[in-house]
């Protein structure tokens, strides 16, 4: 059971546009930490696809964009291309005795039709 | 470019120990916070360690007690010694590499291509 909430798989058709929650709580993104996004293409090792919430790294499409309310985040891809076909990771921070710890989403899959 | 490059899975008996590698170019592994994620096999992503820059470390419940994590800054190196290893502990291990900005912390943002680790009889 992972702290953050993800949809276990999403599907779109070419050009389409899709959206990946993740929900969390008041200890981790309702607690203002910022959220990440990671793309895994199968057998490969995650990529930074988001960082703070909205911010994408150098070379990452613009067809990517994330977003942050309250106790939620939302990743929404434009556009879609048979390349996007991955899983998808939010990430963000929990509150604990010892300090903020990383806590992950379950991973969502994204299926192009 | 930074890179990294992880070394040291295998296959291990239950209540076993490994040693993880991760080799570090183009970025110093001291000055930077360095963390250990694992994905079982069909699974999502788990947090396992971390090192931050001035030093201190921490550990996920799961592997407290049992694993350590440590760097040589004459090898520019990450590892992770793991120890009383289980089942459970059979995964893909990467090391990443934590961006900063002033006080942001900005996601992974290189990740090694992993090492499987496979912990059975």
């Amino acid at each position: 059971q992972s702290v953050l909430t993800q949809p276990p798989s999403v599907s779109g058709a070419p050009g389409q546009r899709v959206t990946i929650s993740c929900t969390g709580s008041s200890s981790n993104i309702g607690a203002s930490y910022d959220v990440h996004w990671y793309q895994q293409l199968p057998g490969t090792a995650p990529k930074l696809l988001i960082y703070g919430n909205n911010n994408r790294p150098s070379g990452v499409p613009d067809r990517f964009s994330g977003s942050k309310s309250g106790t939620s985040a939302s990743l929404a891809i434009t556009g879609l291309q048979a390349e996007d076909e991955a899983d998808y990771y939010c990430q963000s921070y929990d509150s604990s005795p010892s300090g903020a710890h990383v806590v992950f989403g379950g991973g969502t899959k994204l299926t192009v039709l | 470019e930074a890179q990294l490059v992880e070394s040291g899975g295998g296959l291990v008996q239950p209540g076993g120990s490994l040693r993880l590698s991760c080799a570090a170019s183009g970025f110093t592994v001291s000055s930077n916070h360095m963390r250990w994620v694992r994905q079982a096999p069909g699974k999502g992503l788990e947090w396992v360690s971390v090192l931050f820059s001035g030093g201190s470390s921490y550990y996920a419940d799961s592997v407290k007690g049992r694993f350590s994590i440590s760097r040589d800054i004459s090898k520019n190196t990450l590892f992770l010694q793991m120890n009383s290893l289980r089942a459970g502990d059979t995964a893909v291990y990467y090391c990443a590499r934590e961006d900063r900005f002033g006080g942001n912390l900005r996601g992974f943002d290189y990740w090694g291509q992993g090492t499987l680790v496979t912990v059975s009889s």
